[in-house]
């Protein structure tokens, strides 16, 4: 069955320490991978996408997210931290004729 | 430049009564979505369809009705509200050729 793990429910980092949030997957073809933004009482923003080619790949907002395939994992890092970061964090996978799955997210705390 | 919109933002119902959420993109997309987000759970696929005049059930369709009839709008129907649906609500749609999803800003709804 096709599913999505973000293990980490809650992370707290320092303003300026580097962030990593882990997203696993479980999909039974090569998935479409997707990280998504959500500021308090927002919608969510698309980050970055992941369809075929280099691993890694760029979002905005200074993200990049890198595909390991036989992690089945598809984790989130950005170098530097920001206060308006904080938010919440979703990782979702599908594909063209199938439903997109998301996790349940990861809230990010940062500290000055 | 709207994307998509969402009517209403916010609604208080009593158990039993029906209310309809609009969901209205000006994109020209395809494909449009209803999810539900709740605390812990992500977000959860109610219906969805992938052109005018087609319609899909996702996780969680009980309970909830949809309906297609102009590309733009894609209307959530609840005709027997109960307090199991107090949540927020986002609409979002992509096109055909472009994966990543344009969410609406939600609409919380509360059955009392």
């Amino acid at each position: 069955a096709q599913s999505v793990t973000q293990p980490d429910i809650h992370i707290t980092v320092s303003e300026g320490a580097s962030l990593e949030l882990r997203c696993n997957y479980s999909y039974g073809a090569t998935p479409y991978l997707f990280w998504y933004v959500q500021s308090p009482g927002q919608g969510l923003q698309l980050l970055l996408k992941y369809f075929s080619g280099d691993t890694l790949v760029q979002g905005i907002k200074g993200f990049e997210a890198e595909f390991k395939r036989s992690q089945s994992s598809f984790n989130l890092r950005k170098p530097s931290v920001h206060w308006s970061d904080a938010a919440e964090y979703f990782c979702a996978v599908g594909a063209v004729r199938d439903q997109f799955y998301f996790g349940t997210g990861t809230s990010l705390t940062v500290i000055p | 430049n709207a994307g998509v919109t969402q009517t209403p933002k916010f609604r208080v119902l009593k158990t039993g009564q029906s209310m309809t959420l609009l969901c209205a993109q000006d994109m020209n997309h395809e494909y449009m979505y209803w999810y539900r987000q709740d605390p812990g759970m992500g977000l959860r696929l109610i219906h969805y369809s992938v052109g005018e005049g087609t319609t899909a059930k996702g996780e969680v369709p009980d309970g909830y009705n949809v309906s297609r009839l102009k590309k733009q709008n894609f209307l959530l129907g609840l005709e027997s509200a109960a307090p199991s649906q107090t949540s927020v609500y986002f609409c979002a749609s992509r096109s055909d050729r472009d994966y990543g999803y344009t969410f609406g800003s939600g609409t919380r709804l509360t059955v009392v």
